[in-house]
């Protein structure tokens, strides 16, 4: 089955600094790439996604980058703010809500 | 739509007893997951349902556990009998066959004393 790794566990960044998520997944069939961001005692919701026909997409500070070959994709966030902080999750799925997996989270903290 | 629904929100419980946590997916959605969080371990994905059927229960971690969903807007999830290392967030996520986004319940925190 799909296996998704997920890197750094925890990051801690200044205000204004950009901060960088990194996954890797195992199966090559997985074709849909979502980051969740769930903020504390709260359930995880949608920040940003990309299909496996796009290489980069990107919603304001937020951005999600693919590289099928190697099988990783990215999440960036650029001029973090305090309210950014919270554990963001990378998952990867097979079209149609298959196998829905999550790597096992960040934690990131920016600091004032 | 009011969401994902779980229930109950918190449940307190003695080791042994039986636990039934319960799901009700946004309407229309087609398929359904069930999840684990623990600071050890994370989102642990248990088993999902696509169309009421079980897909993959893999996740399960032991025999203790049980998941059903009779129909299309209800799933529960059962532990018998229950026991300490179980305590933990039990999120259910429902998601439909054309967005691909996975909406989220806000979870059961379970402890079992």
């Amino acid at each position: 089955g799909e296996n998704v790794e997920q890197h750094p566990s925890t990051l801690s960044v200044q205000e204004g600094d950009s901060a960088v998520i990194k996954c890797t997944y195992s199966d090559s069939a997985s074709n849909y790439f979502p980051w969740y961001k769930q903020e504390l005692g709260k359930r995880p919701q949608l920040i940003i996604d990309i299909r496996s026909n796009v290489g980069e997409k990107k919603d304001q500070r937020i951005a999600v980058t693919l590289n099928k070959t190697a099988k990783h994709f990215s999440l960036h966030i650029t001029e973090t703010q305090p309210e950014d902080s919270a554990v963001y999750f990378c998952a990867a799925s097979i079209s149609y809500g298959q196998n829905f997996v999550f790597g096992p989270g960040t934690r990131l903290s920016v600091l004032p | 739509d009011a969401g994902v629904i779980q229930s109950p929100r918190h449940e307190v419980t003695e080791m042994g007893q039986e636990v039934t946590l319960r799901c009700k997916p946004i309407s229309g959605h087609n398929s359904l997951f069930w999840y684990r969080q623990t600071m050890m371990r994370g989102l642990e994905l248990l088993i999902y349902f696509n169309n009421n059927v079980p897909i993959d229960d893999s996740g399960m971690p032991e025999d203790r556990f049980s998941a059903k969903m009779p129909n299309a807007s209800f799933s529960t999830l059962k532990i018998q009998p229950s026991e300490p290392r179980d305590s933990a967030v039990y999120f259910c996520a429902s998601v439909d066959s054309v967005n691909t986004e996975a909406f989220f319940g806000q979870g059961t925190r379970l402890t079992v004393v």
